[in-house]
């Protein structure tokens, strides 16, 4: 069972937006910034987002990120047949060790 | 650019201990940067393993520490793993990462990621 919580699940259709959502606590989403990464199949992970809402140079300004509290959400909007992936999210915890979400599969309908 | 790559045995013994190197190319370790180990079971999510700095400093996954030991090669620019007492649950895909530096857990750059099966 992972610290961060995902659904395990999303969908959408060509041209919506979609959000996944991150819920943590007090230690790790509450006290330090959020991450998100894109896996696509059969490759590593990629950075997508990180500070909460910051993109890496050459990742599109149709996935943003925020941070509430203990939860975090990643928004993509103006969804493609690429987007199709896994989505991970993760943060620091005060216990001096990183963690992940379980993950989300986002499928393009 | 910087660019990561894991090397070593694709198969382990149960209760052996498996050992990888990742190779850093195109800048140093000595940077200001944090050297990370993620690892996913096959179909399953990620999960950190732990971290070093170029001093030598640690901090590893509460869950593994037991069992984790990662340490720098200055001289070689690279870092390493070894996780003892190895069961199938350990079979997985493990990728070296850097850490961006920002408040933890920002991996910016990836290892392509090696296969670690244990089994007899």
């Amino acid at each position: 069972q992972s610290v961060l919580t995902q659904p395990p699940s999303a969908s959408g259709t060509p041209g919506q937006r979609v959000t996944i959502s991150c819920s943590g606590s007090s230690s790790n989403i509450g006290s330090n910034t959020v991450n998100w990464y894109q896996q696509l199949p059969g490759t590593a992970p990629k950075l997508l987002i990180y500070s909460n809402n910051q993109r890496p140079s050459g990742v599109p300004d149709r996935f943003s990120g925020s941070k509430s509290g203990t939860s975090a959400s990643l928004a993509i909007s103006g969804l493609q047949s690429e987007d199709e992936a896994d989505y991970y999210c993760a943060a620091w915890d005060d216990s001096l060790n990183a963690v992940f979400g379980g993950g989300t599969k986002l499928t393009v309908l | 650019q910087v660019q990561l790559q894991e090397s070593g045995p694709g198969l382990v013994k149960p209760s052996g201990t498996l050992s990888l190197t990742c190779a850093v190319s195109g800048g140093s370790i000595s940077s200001s940067n944090w050297w990370s180990w993620v690892r996913q079971p096959p179909g399953k999510g990620l999960e950190w393993i732990g971290e070093i700095y170029h001093s030598g400093s640690t901090n590893y996954n509460p869950s593994l520490k037991s069992r984790v030991t990662i340490s720098v090669d200055k001289s070689k620019n690279q870092f390493s793993l070894k996780l003892s007492s190895v069961t199938a649950a350990d079979t997985a895909v493990y990728y070296c990462a850097r850490d961006l530096g920002t408040s933890g857990a920002a991996f910016d750059i990836w290892g392509q990621g090696t296969m670690v099966t244990v089994s007899s």
